[in-house]
């Protein structure tokens, strides 16, 4: 069975800290793994990483994956207020049709 | 980009009765769509996989006559909760995906959440 699991479940932090999400998975067949943020409602795409070792940047955050170790990082820095929020990290994998969801890290960040 | 809506945004029920979630694709032909539950504090988790005009694939663990999910068109999708109990209550959100597109290409909806007194 597939499974994908992130750490820390929940982070507290203050404003303009940097801050890691860390995702590890066990798949068949590996295809990618994606990042996604929720804030309340539906889920909003970040990153779809593929490759290992290339980093995958949008403003402060940045992500990069290592296929070898069956893990990937999810970077914010200088976190803002609006940065709160509950990061999914979901991977997909040849042959089927569906995305494994992680748990999910919770991330507040203090003004 | 793509749009997904989903209605009702919000739904509160009294136990037994029954509830409808419309997904619907707003500019583009969704031939897969998937439904994912997520209660809180925990990640979502697919309940079924549906494509247009066959019948749904559902998750192990996941009641098909008590979920009961149509996908009739290629623009409509929709998840009915039957007989609903408080431990039905959750977020409840739907995804499409276009034809010949990857399942990293998912369009997501708002989400519904459900409450059952």
């Amino acid at each position: 069975e597939d499974k994908v699991v992130q750490s820390p479940l929940s982070l507290v932090v203050h404003e303009g800290d940097t801050v890691t999400l860390n995702c590890s998975y066990e798949v068949t067949n590996f295809r990618s793994l994606l990042w996604y943020k929720q804030e309340k409602k539906a889920p909003t795409f970040l990153f779809m990483l593929t490759s290992s070792g290339i980093e995958k940047k949008s403003g402060r955050l940045s992500s990069i994956l290592d296929k070898k170790e069956l893990f990937s990082i999810l970077n914010i820095t200088a976190t803002q207020t609006g940065d709160s929020a509950i990061y999914l990290c979901a991977v997909s994998n040849f042959g089927n049709e569906k995305l494994t969801f992680g748990t999910g890290t919770r991330l507040t960040i203090i003004p | 980009g793509a749009v997904v809506s989903q209605h009702p945004s919000r739904v509160i029920c009294k136990s037994g009765t029954s509830v409808k979630i419309e997904c619907r694709s707003l500019d583009f032909q969704a031939t897969t769509m998937f439904w994912y539950r997520q209660f809180p504090k925990q990640s979502l988790m697919l309940m079924a996989t549906s494509n247009e005009g066959s019948k749904a694939t559902y998750e192990q663990g996941v009641e098909k006559d008590k979920f009961l999910i149509n996908h009739a068109s290629l623009t409509l999708s929709t998840l009915t909760v039957t007989s609903a109990h408080p431990e039905d209550s959750s977020f409840y959100i739907c995804s499409a995906r276009g034809r010949g597109g990857w399942v990293e290409k998912l369009f997501f909806g708002s989400g519904t959440q459900l409450s059952v007194l």
